[in-house]
């Protein structure tokens, strides 16, 4: 939603660059992994998802890299484009049955 | 296929007034959610649904209450608003759990003076 970026990280990028976002998370147990992407003024909608019995899965133009021994997710986009500027939030389930989410990166994209 | 459906978009109620925030899915999703969002804390879950007829808490259910009327509405209620529950509220849905991922509302700003 609007200010929602406040007081974030920011990672700023040009147009066909690759971005690499990153995130931190808490559990141990947590076997299942999403990132979400929230436009302003909009809800968070979903990317990409990874379980812990994985360390990299693939969609279109987004990778998402998971290090279980470091407990590190990233977020991977290539060939950034201006649409893609928006706040990134990673989640995981920690074995219970809701997601918690991290305070989320914001993105902006150069032309 | 409009997803996940919550009303109204915009509020603002003073201090000690009470209101209810709608949400709706018809996506025949058995699990539904209620976040906030403030600058800088990302998305705190408020209560939860995991089936028709059951209702827990999450991390900050204090001052709200919740009600699932039936598998596609699922409510969030403020008896007395206080300023500290100005935020952005997501209403958000999922098959059963959390694999797969939520859908999630356009959310709702409320600001309590």
């Amino acid at each position: 939603g609007e200010n929602v970026g406040l007081h974030l990280p920011t990672l700023s990028v040009q147009e066909g660059d690759n971005s690499i976002i990153n995130c931190a998370y808490s559990n141990s147990a947590s076997d299942y992994f999403i990132w979400y992407k929230q436009e302003s003024g909009k809800g968070p909608q979903f990317i990409i998802d990874i379980r812990s019995n994985m360390d990299k899965r693939q969609g279109q133009r987004v990778t998402v890299l998971l290090n279980k021994t470091v407990k590190h997710l990233s977020l991977q986009i290539a060939a950034t484009q201006p649409g893609d500027s928006a706040v990134y939030f990673c989640a995981e389930n920690g074995g219970y049955s809701t997601l918690t989410f991290g305070k989320g990166t914001m993105l902006l994209v150069s032309p | 296929n409009a997803g996940v459906t919550q009303t109204p978009k915009f509020q603002v109620l003073k201090t000690g007034q009470s209101m209810t925030l709608q949400c709706a899915q018809d996506m025949n999703h058995n699990s539904m959610y209620w976040y906030r969002q403030d600058p800088g804390m990302g998305l705190r879950l408020i209560y939860y649904s995991a089936s028709e007829g059951t209702t827990d808490k999450g991390e900050v259910p204090n001052g709200y209450n919740v009600s699932r009327l039936n598998k596609r509405e699922f409510s969030l209620r403020l008896e007395s608003a206080a300023p500290s529950q100005t935020s952005v509220y997501f209403c958000a849905s999922s098959e059963t759990g959390v694999k797969g991922g939520y859908t999630f509302g356009s959310g709702t700003r409320l600001t309590v003076v």
